[in-house]
C-alpha cells in the first residue's frame, strides 16, 4: 500500500523568500504523486500533479514540484513567497493498480508567511 | 454546479444520534469520493461511488457508517450511533470519471461535532 511523508508540520518563510516544502512518499511502483493546497475554509484545491514524462511539473500559483525516482521524493517548490500562500499544504499518492483510485494523503505542511 | 458543495457546513449533534451529511458533486462527474479530516490530519479515504455503486469502501472505520448514491449523482454520508471520535471534517470529492488520472475536486466539507 501507497503511504506519503511530510517531515515538516509547520514552515514558516518571509514573503518573497523562496520555498521548499518536503513530502516523500512509499510505493512498489511509480506512483501518481499531487500537491493540494488548502486555506481556511476553502475546500482543497490541486495545485499540480505528477502522472509520467517530464518529472518536473508546474501547477497553477507559481508553483512546482520535481518528482525524484531515486529519493522517493515529490517536494514542492516556489521561488518567491506571496502573503496569500500562507495555508496548508498536502502531499498525495495515488497507485497505479487497476481499480484502486484511492489517494492517500499526508498530514500536511502548515505554512506561514511573515511580512 | 459551478463545484462541489456540501451541506450542512456545520453539525454539531450528540452522542449516539444520526446524522446525514450531503455532497453535491460537479454536474457530469460519475465518480463520487468521501473523505474524513480530523484535527492536524491530511484527509483519509473514506469510500468511492462510480455511479451509483460503490466500488471501493475500504476506508469505512465500521458498520456505523454507510454512504449511499442513489441516482448516481448526489451522495449522502449516513452515521448512525455517533461517538465524540466522530467529530471531524467530512470531505467530499468528485470526478469526471475516477480512476487514476482524473483530478478529483473538493467540497469546503462538513464540519461535524459530536458532544
Amino acid at each position: 500500500a501507497q503511504s506519503v511523508t511530510q517531515p515538516d508540520i509547520h514552515i514558516t518563510v518571509s514573503e518573497g523568500a523562496s520555498l521548499e516544502l518536503r513530502c516523500n512518499y512509499s510505493y512498489g511502483a511509480t506512483p501518481y504523486l499531487f500537491w493540494y493546497v488548502q486555506s481556511p475554509g476553502q475546500g482543497l484545491q490541486l495545485l499540480l500533479k505528477y502522472f509520467s514524462g517530464d518529472t518536473l511539473v508546474q501547477g497553477i500559483k507559481g508553483f512546482e514540484a520535481e518528482f525524484k525516482r531515486s529519493q522517493s521524493s515529490f517536494n514542492l517548490r516556489k521561488p518567491s513567497v506571496h502573503w496569500s500562500d500562507a495555508a496548508e499544504y498536502f502531499c498525495a499518492v495515488g497507485a497505479r493498480s487497476g481499480r484502486d483510485d484511492k489517494i492517500i494523503f499526508g498530514k500536511g505542511t502548515r505554512l506561514h508567511i511573515l511580512p | 454546479g459551478a463545484g462541489v458543495s456540501q451541506t450542512p457546513s456545520n453539525k454539531v449533534t450528540e452522542k449516539g444520534k444520526y446524522v446525514e451529511l450531503r455532497c453535491d458533486p460537479i454536474s457530469g462527474h460519475t465518480a463520487l469520493y468521501w473523505y474524513r479530516q480530523s484535527l492536524g490530519q491530511g484527509p483519509e479515504f473514506l469510500i468511492y461511488f462510480q455511479g451509483t455503486g460503490a466500488a471501493d469502501d475500504s476506508g469505512l472505520p465500521n458498520d456505523r457508517f454507510f454512504a449511499v448514491r442513489p441516482e448516481g449523482s448526489v451522495s449522502t454520508l449516513k452515521i448512525q450511533r455517533t461517538e465524540r471520535g466522530d467529530s471531524a471534517v467530512y470531505l467530499c470529492a468528485s470526478s469526471l470519471q475516477g480512476g487514476d488520472t482524473d483530478t478529483q475536486y473538493f467540497g469546503p466539507g462538513t464540519r461535524l461535532t459530536v458532544l
